[in-house]
């Protein structure tokens, strides 16, 4: 069984502060790591696909680095706004013809205006 | 990127019925899944949608529980039976491209069992 964990559980924030949370997932077999941002009575949304060591992405105010060595990935939010008020998934994904992704609990951040 | 309808959007059910939720992908996704999100937990896969033959269960999910149809690439339906409020989640149908693994969802319909 895959563990995936994040941390922490959930988060509050003044608006323009910035913030980060972690994934963490197995250091072997890694193919891929994702990070979905989940708003209310929304679908899911992908963010970021990571798959190489040491990968830094960024999405306007969002980005994300990797480290498959030691298992774990950072999403930072620059200068929250309440609009990024979301719960934020990781999951992690080992390829090699497993098509199942195992993902974390999610970060729950709320945005305080 | 792939757009997935699907509905109902949130039910409230009866112990002991059935409810079939359907899924529309708008494109030809590689694959299917339907996952579900029991409060608290993560989201958690149910099954990945064959087209034309059964459905692939994870373990502790089975066809008699969660019959899953998937009659051609950009539909699939998936029926929780005999319901019980241990089954009030949220479920999610995806589709995913086999080569990163990236998924989209649907909105996801929201289950509460009385």
């Amino acid at each position: 069984i895959l563990n995936v964990e994040q941390s922490p559980q959930s988060l509050h924030v003044q608006e323009g502060d910035s913030t980060n949370f972690t994934c963490s997932f197995p250091s072997s077999n890694f193919y891929a790591l994702h990070w979905y941002r989940w708003e209310t009575a929304k679908s899911p949304e992908a963010l970021f696909v990571m798959t190489l060591n040491g990968d830094e992405k960024k999405k306007g105010r969002i980005s994300a680095t990797l480290n498959t060595k030691e298992g774990y990935s950072y999403l930072y939010i620059k200068g929250s706004q309440p609009e990024d008020s979301a719960t934020y998934l990781c999951a992690f994904y080992p390829g090699a013809g497993s098509y199942q992704l195992t993902f974390g609990k999610g970060t729950k951040l709320s945005v305080i205006p | 990127s792939a757009v997935i309808s699907q509905k109902p959007s949130r039910d409230i059910c009866q112990r002991g019925t059935s409810l079939t939720i359907q899924c529309q992908v708008d494109s030809q996704v590689t694959m299917m899944f339907w996952y579900r999100q029991q409060p608290g937990q993560s989201l958690t896969l149910i099954a990945t949608a064959n087209q034309g033959s059964e459905a692939t269960y994870e373990s502790g999910f089975v066809i008699d529980k969660f019959p899953i149809s998937r009659p051609n690439l950009t539909f699939s339906t998936l029926t929780v039976s005999n319901m019980s409020p241990e089954d009030s989640s949220i479920y999610l149908c995806s589709g995913g491209l086999a080569y990163t693994g990236e998924l989209f969802f649907g909105e996801g319909s929201r289950l509460t069992v009385l």
